[in-house]
Formats: C-alpha cells, structure tokens, sequence
C-alpha cells in the first residue's frame, strides 16, 4: 500500500510570493488532515477533510491560506502571500479511523 | 482545552543507553499516538496505544488511560534515534493534539 506522499518535499520562496503544497493520501481514506510545525513549536492542527468537505478548519491562521480537495483525492494547501512566519514543516495525513499516517513533510522556507 | 506536556523536553544520551521519555495528558482521551521526527523532518508513526503495552523491536510503549499518562522506552540507543518525539491525543474530535515534544540527542 503506498502512502501518503507530500511535495515538494522543500521550497524556498521569498516574502511575498505563493507556494502551493500538495498531499495525496492513501487510496480509500475519506479523512485527510493538515498539520503544521513552525519555529520549532508544536506540531498543530490545521484542517480536516471529509472527502471534498471542509470538515473543521479552525486551526488555519488567517485568510492567507487556502485548502482545497478535488474530488476527494488529493489536496492542495496554498499560502498568498507568504510571510517569514510561515517558515516550517507542512505535513498531511489520512485515516479511515482514529489511527492517521503522515506523509514526509513539506519543508517551507520564507525569505 | 486538554494539555498534553511531555518530560523531559531535552535529552542527550550515549550510543547504547536506555531511556523513557512521558507523556502526560490533563482529560480523559479517546486514543493516543507516538511519533518520531527524525532530523530530515518526517514524522514516523511509532504507536497507536490507547491503553495497555506494545512493543516493537527496541521500542516499547505503555499507556494507563486512567492515571493520564503514557511511557516511551527507548533501549539500546543507537544514533539514528536522533530526533524528536511527540505524543499526540485523540480529544473529543479526530483531529490530534501533539505534545510539546522531547529532544532527543545520540551520541556515538
């Protein structure tokens, strides 16, 4: 079974340009979950995919970034326009239940 | 909202040496997850341990659910276990709540 594949895997843009990042997950999986860890701080949620539905997306930081999953496939997380504090590691994850696997990570790099 | 604290938040061993790492959590919890971000910055599950003892080759996790706490051990270290651990729990939704994390450094 493959799993869930993220990239690019790092991208270094500079202040003011977009980045869009993407996540396939598993095949099958209905969830699909983004997460982020900045500054070395925690890993912390960003928002919840039921198939193509939005399911909670509290934990996005501002208007600035955006989500979308087409047709419940993969997913697309886009910053514009990015900020130095954006600077970290995206991950996305999938799950049928409470047990989630994680992609590898996007590394994003404002300057 | 819960609180999810681990101990101790750095941690320098030799190659070959034991260690347990804590993860504590303020309110009951539907499910709890180990990972390991290695320096390359992935996030590799390691346990999926509500309750009970798992093992796994040089790891081993226990979780008692109703003291609040789960336990990682880590035996015979070897430097690819560089990195750092987090716990995350399942709190009345299904999206995780990560710990703030545990450093941990293997020297040869």
């Amino acid at each position: 079974e493959a799993g869930v594949t993220q990239f690019p895997s790092h991208s270094v843009i500079e202040k003011g340009q977009t980045v869009t990042l993407r996540c396939d997950p598993i095949s099958g999986h209905d969830n699909l979950y983004w997460y982020r860890r900045v500054m070395g701080k925690e890993i912390k949620f960003l928002l919840h995919f039921v198939k193509e539905s939005k399911q909670d997306e509290s934990g996005m930081p501002n208007n600035r970034f955006l989500a979308e999953r087409t047709g419940g496939t993969y997913s697309t997380l886009k910053v514009q326009p990015a900020e130095l504090e954006d600077s970290g590691v995206y991950f996305c994850a999938s799950g049928q239940t409470y047990g989630y696997t994680f992609g590898s990570g996007t590394r994003l790099t404002v300057v | 909202g819960i609180q999810v604290e681990q101990s101790p938040p750095d941690l320098i061993l030799q190659e070959g040496a034991n260690s347990t790492l804590r993860c504590n959590f303020s309110d009951s919890v539907n499910n709890l997850q180990w990972f390991h971000q290695n320096p390359w910055g992935q996030l590799i599950n390691l346990f999926y341990i509500p309750s009970g003892t798992k093992q796994n080759g040089r790891l081993s996790a226990t979780t008692v659910a109703t003291e609040r706490y789960s336990l990682l051990y880590i035996s015979s270290s070897q430097t690819t276990d560089s990195g750092v651990y987090f716990c995350a729990v399942f709190y009345n939704t299904d999206k995780l709540i990560f710990g703030t994390g545990t450093r941990l450094q293997v020297f040869p």
